[in-house]
């Protein structure tokens, strides 16, 4: 069965300032990885998603097979990227994701 | 214009009643999902619903069904309820099975 790991339940750093959320990933098949986000009072959305090797509002992420790994990075943190993040893991079978336990970041001014 | 609404959004019952919770998206997607989110912000799927067709997450007790009476509406019916499925759960809905998902706000359910 797959599962996705996110190592940090909060992670706090000052604006300006390099940022990596991490994600692991177990899965025996060809993954599809997500990032969503969810900000205060609004719903869950997507950011990226590994297949479109975009950067949405500075963030990139780079699947890592060998590693197993899908981390999100950002080299400058705006206080307004404050959220709560998820690693998500898609599968072919009726396209449901599995979802890591979620990081939140707080961005310091 | 809400893309994926859900109501109620607030539910409070006792153990053993019956619920449904109401799913709707305008966005002309065909397929939808139904996830469970516990008190340390697990999101866990529970069931996409395509065409027609359902698949459903092996982990979900039959007490949970959800019935698509059209295209643009997924509901999720509960039996039995019990208190450890006081939760947060959303809808989502993509394009495809390949699609992003979009979410509705959440529906927060409290068992006594």
């Amino acid at each position: 069965a797959q599962r996705v790991t996110q190592p940090e339940k909060l992670l706090s750093v000052f604006k300006g300032a390099p940022v990596e959320l991490k994600c692991n990933y177990s899965y025996s098949g060809s993954p599809e990885l997500f990032w969503y986000v969810q900000y205060s009072r609004q719903r869950l959305q997507l950011l990226l998603r590994h297949i479109s090797r975009e950067s949405i509002k500075g963030f990139t992420a780079d699947l890592n097979k060998g590693e197993t790994s899908f981390h999100l990075k950002k080299p400058f943190a705006q206080e307004e990227d404050s959220a709560m993040y998820y690693c998500a893991l898609g599968v072919y079978a009726g396209n449901m994701l599995t979802f890591g336990g979620g990081t939140r970041l707080m961005v310091k001014p | 214009d809400t893309a994926v609404s859900q109501t109620p959004k607030y539910l409070v019952t006792q153990m053993g009643n019956d619920k449904s919770i109401k799913c709707e998206q305008n966005l002309g997607h065909d397929t939808m999902y139904w996830y469970k989110q516990d008190s340390k912000k697990f999101l866990k799927i529970m069931f996409s619903y395509n065409n027609k067709e359902l698949i459903i997450n092996e982990t979900v007790p039959n007490r949970f069904s959800p019935k698509s009476p059209d295209k643009a509406h997924l509901n999720l019916h509960i039996n039995s309820l019990e208190l450890g499925d006081s939760a947060v759960y959303f809808c989502a809905s993509s394009q495809d099975l390949v699609g992003e998902q979009f979410f509705g706000p959440g529906t927060r359910l409290t068992v006594l």
